[in-house]
């Protein structure tokens, strides 16, 4: 079993929609979570960490649930600018972090 | 100030062929990856160094791989021999401390990525 998996999806969304994505995590002592975001033929870079108590960052909203496991990341008001890749990132208390395979996401005019 | 640096950005090479790719972290990073990406398997850790030492290469497929990092400013990953499966993007990323900390010192910074083509 992977230790970390995401819907590779893609989705695809209108500009201005809100969009959701999951991805659920085996290790239930997993110590970090984040979100990365990958251009096409690009490195991955942070968009956001993600606590416990969940966090926003501006149209970005990072949510953790330990008891299930999973990880949630929810873009409103999409943009053009946001079709990419987004990673999700579990890491143990080893510092070793496991990235999915990545969610894709398009954003249509 | 400069990122995560890699070396080559492409290579091109025939199997049986020795590869060596490089990476110099951003200063004062501690921690220092190497990861794999392709289609099929996503992203994989390779081997990670703290403070120059290796920590865990529990990640690197076959003896056919080897890393170093003989000082704080420098790492080196290579294959020999390559052969067509070995076939991905190759990133070096680096990190203060890696972990979730509300001042952003935990991020991951990765290089470009050196794309390796075994032919």
């Amino acid at each position: 079993r992977k230790e970390v998996e995401q819907d590779p999806g893609p989705f695809n969304v209108p500009e201005g929609a809100t969009v959701a994505f999951n991805c659920t995590y085996s290790n239930s002592a997993s110590q970090s979570f984040f979100w990365y975001r990958q251009d096409c033929r690009k490195e991955p870079k942070l968009l956001m960490s993600v606590y416990s108590s969940g966090n926003e960052d501006g149209r970005f909203t990072a949510q953790l649930n330990r008891a299930s496991q999973y990880i949630s990341l929810l873009i409103r008001d999409s943009k053009l600018s946001d079709s990419a890749t987004y990673l999700c990132v579990v890491g143990n208390n080893f510092n070793k972090f496991y990235f999915g395979s990545g969610t894709k996401l398009n954003v249509k005019p | 100030d400069a990122g995560v640096i890699q070396s080559p950005r492409h290579e091109v090479t025939e199997m049986g062929q020795e590869v060596t790719l490089r990476c110099k972290p951003i200063s004062g990073h501690d921690y220092l990856f190497w990861y794999r990406q392709t289609m099929m398997r996503g992203l994989e850790l390779l081997i990670y160094f703290n403070n120059n030492v290796p920590i865990d290469d529990s990640g690197m497929p076959e003896d056919r791989f080897s890393a170093k990092m003989p000082n704080a400013s420098f790492s080196t990953l290579k294959i020999q021999p390559s052969e067509p499966r070995d076939s991905a993007v190759y990133f070096c990323a680096s990190s203060l401390y890696p972990g979730p900390r509300r001042d952003g010192t935990g991020e991951l910074f990765f290089g470009e990525g050196s794309r390796l083509t075994v032919l």
